[in-house]
C-alpha cells in the first residue's frame, strides 16, 4: 500500500529563517507522482508542485525549492527566507501513474512568527 | 480566486439523510476531482471524472457517488449520512486527465455538517 509520512507535526520559525518540512514516501510503483499542497488558515487548498518519478531534477520556485531523492523515497520542501504569510498547514501527496491510489500525508503546520 | 465554485458553502444535516454537493470546474478545465477533510482521516481523495467519464477512484465509500455532467459540472452524493461523514468537501478541476499532468485548481469546500 502506498503511504506519506511527514514525521513534523508542527515547526516554528521566525521571519526570514530557512525552513525544511520533510516527506517520505513509501510506494511499490515504478511510475508515481509527488505532490505538495499548503491549506493557509483561511482553509482553501493550494496546489504548489508535482512531480513525476522519472524526474529527479530538483526545482525552484521563487523562495520555494523542492528536493526529491528517490533513493531515500523523500521529497522534502525549503521555504527560504520564510514569511508569516507562508504560515499554513502543508501536506504532501503521493499517487500512482493515472491518479488511482492516491494518499496524502497528515500535513505539517508552518508557523512563521514575526 | 481559482475560478473553481462549490455550492453550497455549508451544510448542517441529520443522520440517515441525503445531501448532493455541487462542483463547477474552471472555464476549459474537463478533470475533477473530489476530496475529503477530516479531523478523523485527514485528507482523503475520494474520485476524479474527466470529461464526464469516472478515471481514478480513492477511498470513496459505497454510500457516496458522484458524476459529471455534459456541461463539466459535478455532483457528489452522499446517502445514509453518518457522523463521520462530518468534514470538509474540496473539488478541484484540471485541463486534462491525468493526476499527475496538471495544476490543479481548488474550491473553496463545502463543509458538511451531520447532526
Amino acid at each position: 500500500a502506498q503511504k506519506v509520512t511527514q514525521a513534523q507535526t508542527e515547526i516554528s520559525v521566525v521571519e526570514k529563517e530557512d525552513v525544511t518540512l520533510d516527506c517520505v514516501y513509501e510506494t511499490r510503483d515504478t511510475t508515481y507522482y509527488l505532490f505538495w499542497y499548503k491549506q493557509p488558515p483561511s482553509g482553501e487548498l493550494v496546489f504548489l508542485i508535482r512531480r513525476n518519478s522519472f524526474d529527479e531534477q530538483n526545482e525552484i520556485s521563487g523562495r520555494y525549492s523542492w528536493n526529491f531523492q528517490k533513493s531515500t523515497s523523500s521529497f522534502n520542501f525549503t521555504i527560504t527566507a520564510s514569511q508569516v504569510v507562508d504560515s499554513a498547514v502543508y501536506f504532501c501527496a503521493l499517487s500512482s501513474d493515472m491518479g488511482q491510489n492516491f494518499v496524502f500525508g497528515p500535513g505539517t503546520r508552518l508557523s512563521v512568527l514575526p | 480566486d481559482s475560478g473553481v465554485t462549490q455550492t453550497p458553502k455549508h451544510l448542517i444535516t441529520a443522520t440517515g439523510q441525503r445531501v448532493t454537493l455541487r462542483c463547477s470546474p474552471r472555464s476549459g478545465d474537463l478533470s475533477v476531482y473530489w476530496y475529503q477533510q477530516s479531523l478523523d482521516q485527514g485528507l482523503q481523495f475520494l474520485i476524479q471524472y474527466y470529461n464526464g467519464e469516472e478515471r481514478a477512484k480513492g477511498n470513496i465509500l459505497e454510500r457516496f457517488s458522484a458524476q459529471q455532467f455534459p456541461d463539466l459540472h459535478s455532483e457528489l452524493n452522499l446517502s445514509s449520512l453518518e457522523l463521520g461523514d462530518s468534514a470538509l468537501y474540496f473539488c478541484a478541476s484540471s485541463v486534462r486527465a491525468g493526476v499527475g499532468v496538471d495544476e490543479q485548481f481548488f474550491g473553496p469546500g463545502t463543509r458538511l455538517t451531520v447532526l
